[in-house]
């Protein structure tokens, strides 16, 4: 059964500064890989997605995750940090439709 | 593109009681997908449906949870005799095919308390 891990369950970032948040699969195959953001008391929405081809995928709001599958690993990142970036990020890997997520990384955002 | 809508957003109900819920997906999805969580943790999956058909359904979805898609549009949640560990958000998604892989989309959810 595939699982994923976030190892980060919070982070704090100043605004303006780099961000890269971490995620770790196990899966047997090719997986097909996501990113979510959730804020407060709201349902998922889509950031970007990892099906196949260039490792490097870009998504909304300025982020970006490259996929690595010598280290298992779907990062995502984001150069500089906005206040409205502070939410909650879930990393899913999917496998027969459904999608299973990690425990999540609580971003906060400091001024 | 209205996006996957769930009513209510929000249900307090006492221990006991029956409560339902309900998904209205894309529209041109054909797969819809129920998913609980639990605070500090992620989405599990429930169950999922293509078209009207019930084609998986996760060991945490007893005998107490059915769901339906009765013309392979909007979907319904219907849990019985609530009980406290029920508290949770319940997600609705909806997905299409992007060429290569599928993409769900996710409503608002549907924040239940049972006291």
């Amino acid at each position: 059964a595939q699982s994923v891990t976030q190892p980060d369950i919070h982070i704090t970032v100043s605004e303006g500064a780099s961000l890269e948040l971490r995620c770790n699969y196990s899966y047997g195959a090719t997986p097909y890989l996501f990113w979510y953001v959730q804020s407060p008391g709201q349902g998922l929405q889509l950031l970007l997605k990892y099906f196949s081809g260039d490792t490097l995928v870009q998504g909304i709001k300025g982020f970006e995750a490259e996929f690595k599958r010598s280290q298992s690993s779907f990062n995502l990142r984001k150069p500089s940090v906005h206040w409205s970036d502070a939410a909650e990020y879930f990393c899913g890997v999917a496998s027969y439709q459904k999608v299973t997520f990690g425990i999540g990384t609580k971003l906060q955002v400091i001024p | 593109d209205t996006g996957v809508s769930q009513d209510p957003r929000h249900k307090i109900t006492k221990r006991g009681q029956n409560v339902t819920f309900r998904c209205d997906p894309i529209s041109e999805h054909n797969r819809l997908y129920w998913y609980r969580q639990t605070l500090g943790q992620g989405p599990e999956f429930l169950t999922y449906f293509q078209n009207e058909a019930q084609l998986e359904k996760s060991r945490l979805l007893s005998d107490r949870f059915s769901a339906e898609r009765p013309k392979g549009s909007f979907s319904t949640l219907e849990i019985q005799r609530t009980e406290q560990g029920d508290s949770a958000m319940y997600l609705c998604a909806s997905s299409t095919l992007d060429g290569v892989g599928e993409t769900q989309y996710f409503g608002p959810g549907t924040r239940l308390l049972v006291l």
